[in-house]
Order: C-alpha cells, then structure tokens, then sequence
C-alpha cells in the first residue's frame, strides 16, 4: 500500500530536550515536506526537500532542522523544543516534475511541549 | 508569491441540501489548484485538483470544483451533502511553472464543514 508514515503519533516533552519526528514514504517520491497545523492559520511549510541531500526552508523554519540522507526517509529534528512549538505536524510527500502533483500526507504528529 | 483564502470558518448545511465551501486564489502565472479534506485524527486527503481544461473537476465522494479564472476562485461543491461529510476542508494553490521551492502548496485556513440531519 502506498503511504507516508510518521511516527511517534502523539508527543509530550520537555522544554529543551531534542526530539526527531520520523517520516517515511514507499512510493519512491522525489519531494518531501514538513509541515504544521495551528489552529486558524491552516497548514505552513516548515522545510522541504527535493532529492537526496537536498533541503531547503520553508515559511516556518526557525527551531527545526532536517535531513535527507535516504530518498524514503525524511526527519524533523527539534534540538532544542519550546512551549511555541506544540502543534500538530505532518509530513508530505509527491512525485516532482512540471506536472500537478498532488501530495500524499501522513496522519500527523500531535507534539506538545511544556 | 501564490496565497489562498477560504473565507468562511465554518459552514453549515441540513443533509441532502447542496454544498459549497469558497477558496479564493492569487498567483502570478497560470494555477495549480487543489482540495483537500480532514478528519479527526487523521491526516489530509486528496479530495481533487484543477491543473488544465475543463474549469469543473470531478473528484471523490461526488465533490467537484469550478475554476473561475477572472474571479481567482475554486470553489468546492457537492450537489446533496452527507453528515459523513462533516470534516475540515483545505483549499491549496502552487504556480503552474515552478520557480524553486519545489512542489510547494500553499494552504488556505480551512473551512469547517458541518452537515446536520
């Protein structure tokens, strides 16, 4: 079955401790996305990446990293969580090119610092 | 710079009525446009998309969409909505010719939808 996964589903953590959210997709897809989901301001790009070892920011990268170092997997690392960062998080993934791709979400991460 | 608005926070409609929940656009050259929908717990569903020809898009669950060039809009519709409906539906839009950022979606707000007996 075709499908992107995350894991842990739902987080609660401390302020300050490093945590990685785990995103991995089977359909071979070039493209890759984080994203989070608050309330009243929808769904804002965190990172995104294009292949292997290519990343780049999106509209809401400050206190994430990522890496891409296998096209299947794509995790979000926060090194240092703040009570700001409790949000719902998923990660997407699509084919690249000219054409309309639509992307395939995961079922989300539920993170809550405190 | 590609923006969404889905101007209505929620909407309400009885069962069988019709449904239309309105997405507004802007992008600088020709639109990728896109549905999608959630439901508690779970993460978005392609619901369709309008990328070329024909302005009304058919998609999933008897949902389609009307492209409106002149008026930037892409509104979705159902013509006899189901309780089983009820979710929170997200408008997307990327510029057709990609200028960096990749297969970047922007997302609209979403617009709650939720249809009572």
């Amino acid at each position: 079955e075709a499908q992107v996964t995350q894991n842990p589903r739902y987080l609660i953590t401390v302020t300050g401790k490093k945590l990685t959210v785990t995103c991995s997709q089977n359909m071979n897809h070039e493209y890759m996305s984080w994203y989070r989901q608050d309330p009243g301001l929808g769904l804002r790009q965190i990172y995104y990446s294009m292949n292997v070892e290519v990343t780049d920011k999106g509209d809401v990268p400050e206190g994430y990293k990522v890496s891409r170092k296998e096209k299947r997997n794509f995790p979000l690392i926060l090194e240092s969580p703040s009570p700001n960062q409790t949000s719902l998080y998923f990660c997407a993934s699509s084919p690249m090119g000219v054409g309309g791709y639509e992307q395939y979400f995961g079922p989300g991460t539920r993170l809550t610092v405190t | 710079a590609q923006s969404v608005a889905q101007p209505e926070d929620q909407v309400n409609v009885a069962e069988g009525n019709p449904l239309t929940v309105k997405c507004t656009y802007s992008v600088s050259g020709n639109p990728y446009l896109f549905w999608y929908v959630q439901y508690p717990n779970r993460g978005l569903q392609f619901l369709l998309k309008y990328i070329t020809g024909d302005n009304l898009v058919k998609g999933s669950y008897g949902f389609e969409a009307e492209f409106n060039k002149s008026q930037t809009s892409f509104h979705l519709k159902k013509p006899s909505a189901l309780v089983s409906d009820s979710a929170l539906y997200f408008c997307a839009v990327r510029e057709a010719v990609l200028t960096g950022g990749g297969n970047k979606l922007t997302f609209g707000t979403g617009t709650q939808l939720k249809v009572e007996l």
